[in-house]
């Protein structure tokens, strides 16, 4: 089992539609990120958080720590949207952190 | 630029070659961390350097691949004897601490024929 786990893996949807991608982890104590890669590789963090919700534009995150679960919401959809989402957390050792990412979920808003 | 920054974006070469891959991290960021990240895949973890010291190299596959940041700014990956299987987007992050969001650099993509 992996230590960062993201549902669904692939997700095809219309224009318009609300989106929610969950992340569960089973390491990690701090926090959690929400990364979007788009083709070519590049990765652009669009949140880092430790409690209760973000919002940002028409995306919004959710973290329950207790549970270890987090949830990406993409509200009115558009086609620009179309991105891989991934979730990573931050894993404590000898006093610093590193990433552990989960596998990501390939979005693809039709138009 | 104010971004992380990494050399080249693209590099194509033969098996059994040597290969560098170069860092920019973001101006005062201590923190540096190097991903592989395999088609289809999440990133995985290699190295991670807090200012000129690896503090974490555990995820180095093997013995040939080594990296560097001897002024902790810049770093290197270098990869000896490239094996097809080495082909992947390398990924470079900084951030300003270690519990501080991280900045990601585009990657590069070294594809080993």
């Amino acid at each position: 089992k992996n230590e960062v786990e993201q549902s669904p893996q692939n997700l095809t949807a219309q224009e318009g539609e609300f989106i929610t991608i969950n992340c569960s982890y089973s390491v990690g104590i701090s926090a959690l990120h929400w990364l979007q890669q788009h083709p070519g590789g590049g990765i652009v963090s669009l949140f880092m958080l430790s409690s209760g919700k973000k919002k940002h534009g028409r995306l919004i995150a959710t973290i329950n720590i207790q549970e270890k679960h987090s949830s990406l919401h993409i509200t009115a959809s558009h086609p620009r949207d179309s991105a891989v989402y991934i979730c990573a957390v931050p894993v404590p050792f000898q006093g610093a952190q590193k990433l552990v990412f989960g596998q990501g979920t390939r979005l693809t808003i039709n138009p | 630029g104010a971004g992380v920054s990494q050399t080249p974006s693209n590099k194509v070469t033969e098996k059994g070659k040597y290969v560098e891959l170069r860092c920019d991290p973001i101006s005062g960021h201590t923190a540096l961390y190097w991903y592989r990240q395999s088609l289809g895949q999440g990133p995985e973890f290699l190295i991670y350097f807090q200012g000129t010291g690896a503090a974490d190299d555990s995820g180095l596959p093997n013995d040939r691949f080594f990296a560097v940041r001897p002024e902790g700014s810049v770093s290197t990956l270098k990869i000896q004897r490239t094996e097809r299987g080495d082909s992947a987007v390398y990924l470079c992050a900084s951030s300003f601490a270690t519990n501080t969001e991280a900045f990601f650099g585009q990657g590069t993509r070294l594809t080993v024929v």
